[in-house]
């Protein structure tokens, strides 16, 4: 299963870190990826790590404000997130890309953050 | 950047009766595509990978099918709990640049 945590109210400009933790699977085997639902929305990929954290891969909106890094032996992943903007505001999940293939096959709860002043 | 559009943005179906859901790419996606069903308050759950396949646990009266830019998820006879929010996904670029489609409410009739 994944479960994420971290999120919260922040302000405009601020920053917040993500956290993604991963059991149950051999979490070295797979990329992951961040996909986000603002509120009454559809989903959103932001970006994905591949299993090594040698590659990495952004949606052009969180370019150079969004960083994704993996902790392997921690089966952990995060989500680095600065110059944080109202349309930031989502639900952000994170989930597991299928092996060797790239739609999502498990997925967790999701964690809130909301961007405002 | 590939657009999905799905459509219709609500359908309303009673139970028992087949539902049609739409997807159709910007651009063709092959058979990369995917369906998801979401539920209030829930993550989304995986039905369908490669345009037809059903994922592990799926029942069978949930079916894809299509390819290009032209896809549709068929549920066979409607119960209650399949009634929810679907979206398709594309995965066909590399470098990645997965998109989702706005989805479709499945309302009870």
């Amino acid at each position: 299963q994944l479960e994420e945590s971290g999120g919260g109210l922040v302000q405009p400009g601020g920053s917040l870190r993500l956290s993604c933790a991963a059991s149950g699977f051999t979490f070295t085997n797979y990329w992951i990826s961040w996909v986000r639902q603002a509120p009454g929305k559809g989903l959103e990929w932001v970006g994905n790590i591949k299993y090594d954290g040698s590659e990495k891969y952004y949606v052009e909106s969180v370019k150079g404000r969004f960083t994704i890094s993996r902790d392997n032996p921690k089966n952990s992943l995060y989500l680095q997130m600065s110059s944080l903007r109202g349309d930031d505001t989502a639900v952000y999940y994170c989930a597991r890309d299928a092996y060797r293939a790239r739609y999502f096959d498990l997925w967790g709860r999701g964690t809130l953050v909301t961007v405002s002043s | 950047e590939i657009v999905m559009t799905q459509s219709p943005a609500t359908l309303c179906v009673s139970p028992g009766e087949r539902a049609t859901l739409s997807c159709r790419a910007s651009q063709s996606v092959n058979s990369d595509l995917a369906w998801y069903q979401q539920k209030p308050g829930q993550a989304p759950r995986l039905l369908i990978y490669g345009a037809s396949s059903r994922a592990t646990g799926i029942p069978a009266r949930f079916s894809g099918s299509g390819s290009g830019t032209e896809f549709t998820l068929t549920i066979s006879s409607l119960q209650s709990e399949d009634f929810a929010l679907y979206y398709c996904q594309q995965y066909n670029k590399w470098p990645p640049r997965y998109t989702f489609g706005q989805g479709t409410k499945l309302e009870i009739k």
